[in-house]
């Protein structure tokens, strides 16, 4: 099956600087990749996603990257704020339904 | 719209007993998905349902499962409980037909085993 890994498992940037986390996959049929954020005592929300025939996509302060090739894609935050503050999860999936494969997550401090 | 909706919230239960948990997804999602989330394990796939029928499953024991009704509603049972269960379930519905799509996923119960 697929396996995803993230880097790095925690992460403290100051207010205004920028945060990058890394995802590796292993499946090379995994076409969808979406990250998601998870605040203390919810569930997950999406905040981006990519497709396996885009490269990069882009939306306000936050980014995701896609190398096919070398099978890994990062999320890219600009400009952090405090309320960025979250976990945040990569994961994988197939276009075979929806059983997505999830990175171990990030804790991501933005120190103000 | 409302949100994908998850009962109960929390649940405390011994060992060897069983619990079924609830998921509402939101209207018009057909596709229900279920997820358990552990400190140590991360999120692990349960399964999926789709128009009633179970579409995907992940590495569980058969000890749980699941069910969707005709309005997408599903729930999942965990039967003869362990300690290791403890954990956070998560819901998550999509549009989905074929293909991976977008998931929303619910709040979660909180399900902790004595």
């Amino acid at each position: 099956g697929e396996n995803v890994e993230q880097h790095p498992s925690t992460l403290s940037v100051q207010e205004g600087d920028s945060a990058v986390i890394k995802c590796t996959y292993s499946d090379s049929a995994s076409n969808y990749f979406p990250w998601y954020k998870q605040e203390l005592g919810k569930g997950p929300q999406l905040i981006i996603d990519i497709r396996s025939n885009v490269g990069e996509k882009k939306d306000q302060r936050i980014a995701v990257t896609l190398n096919k090739t070398a099978k890994h894609f990062s999320l890219h935050i600009t400009e952090t704020q405090p309320e960025d503050s979250a976990v945040y999860f990569c994961a994988a999936s197939r276009n075979t339904g929806n059983q997505f494969y999830f990175g171990t997550g990030t804790s991501l401090t933005v120190i103000p | 719209k409302a949100g994908v909706t998850q009962t109960p919230r929390y649940l405390i239960k011994t060992r060897g007993q069983q619990v079924t948990l609830s998921c509402s997804p939101i209207s018009g999602h057909r596709s229900v998905s279920w997820y358990q989330q552990t400190p140590g394990q991360g999120l692990q796939f349960l399964f999926e349902y789709f128009s009633e029928t179970q579409r995907n499953k992940g590495n569980f024991p058969g000890r749980f499962s699941g069910r969707q009704f005709s309005n997408s509603r599903s729930e999942m049972n965990v039967s003869t409980l362990e300690l290791g269960d403890s954990a956070l379930y998560l819901c998550a519905s999509s549009l989905a037909r074929l293909g991976a799509v977008e998931q929303f996923f619910g709040p979660g119960t909180r399900l902790t085993v004595l």
